[in-house]
């Protein structure tokens, strides 16, 4: 059974800081990794998509590295802002058989202004 | 907007009654997915529906029924509910599911449902 575990649980940070949030899964042979921004009570707006063959996917302030062969995979955030603070999931699709996506429990961010 | 809609946002209901959870989705997807959201747990996949078509459901009780009338429509009919079943429930649709990896997922708002 895949195991998705994301660290930390919570962070808090100035604005301004950069910042990394991590995400370990158990079984490598995954098609793709995702992450997700969730806001409190709402749905999940997927932020970057990873391919198994892709070491890293940019948009903006956010760059997301993918190392297959070690089950990791990381969320760097430059130049945090207030704006940022919210849940950041961590899914991957595939592993121990199964197509769907298997989440972790997310991180908690807060960007103190 | 990610082109996938719920209703009702909100929904508290008692362990007698029965309600239904509405999903629709404007993307053109063939693959939609209930996943169920609870405190201080990872998102839990609940059923898949492929082309229409229920191609997983992952051990979920027999008082959550899934119904997909077509690719855009996706139904969660709830009766006879436990307070344990309190949770945010999300549907997602993707292009279709399976080994692509492209296939990237679509969420809607959610319902947060309160079994009293």
């Amino acid at each position: 059974k895949q195991e998705v575990t994301q660290i930390p649980a919570a962070l808090s940070v100035p604005e301004g800081e950069n910042l990394v949030l991590n995400c370990s899964f158990t079984d490598s042979a995954i098609y793709n990794l995702q992450w997700f921004r969730q806001d409190p009570g709402k749905g999940l707006t997927s932020l970057l998509l990873i391919q198994s063959s892709q070491r890293e996917q940019t948009s903006g302030r956010l760059n997301a590295s993918l190392d297959k062969s070690s089950g990791r995979s990381t969320l760097y955030i430059a130049a945090s802002q207030p704006g940022d603070s919210a849940t950041y999931l961590c899914a991957v699709k595939g592993g121990a058989g199964s197509y769907q996506l298997t989440f972790g429990k997310g991180t908690k961010l807060s960007v103190i202004p | 907007e990610t082109g996938v809609t719920q209703t009702p946002r909100h929904l508290v209901m008692g362990m007698t009654n029965k309600k239904s959870l509405k999903c629709e989705q404007h993307l053109g997807h063939n693959a939609m997915y209930w996943y169920k959201q609870s405190a201080k747990k990872p998102l839990e996949l609940m059923f898949v529906y492929n082309f229409k078509e229920q191609t997983e459901n992952n051990s979920v009780p027999s008082r959550f029924s899934p119904e997909c009338p077509n690719s855009s429509h996706l139904f969660l009919h709830l009766h006879t509910l436990q307070p344990e079943d309190s949770a945010l429930y999300l549907c997602a649709s993707s292009q279709e599911p399976g080994g692509r990896a492209l296939d990237e997922q679509y969420f809607g708002p959610g319902t947060r449902l309160t079994v009293t």
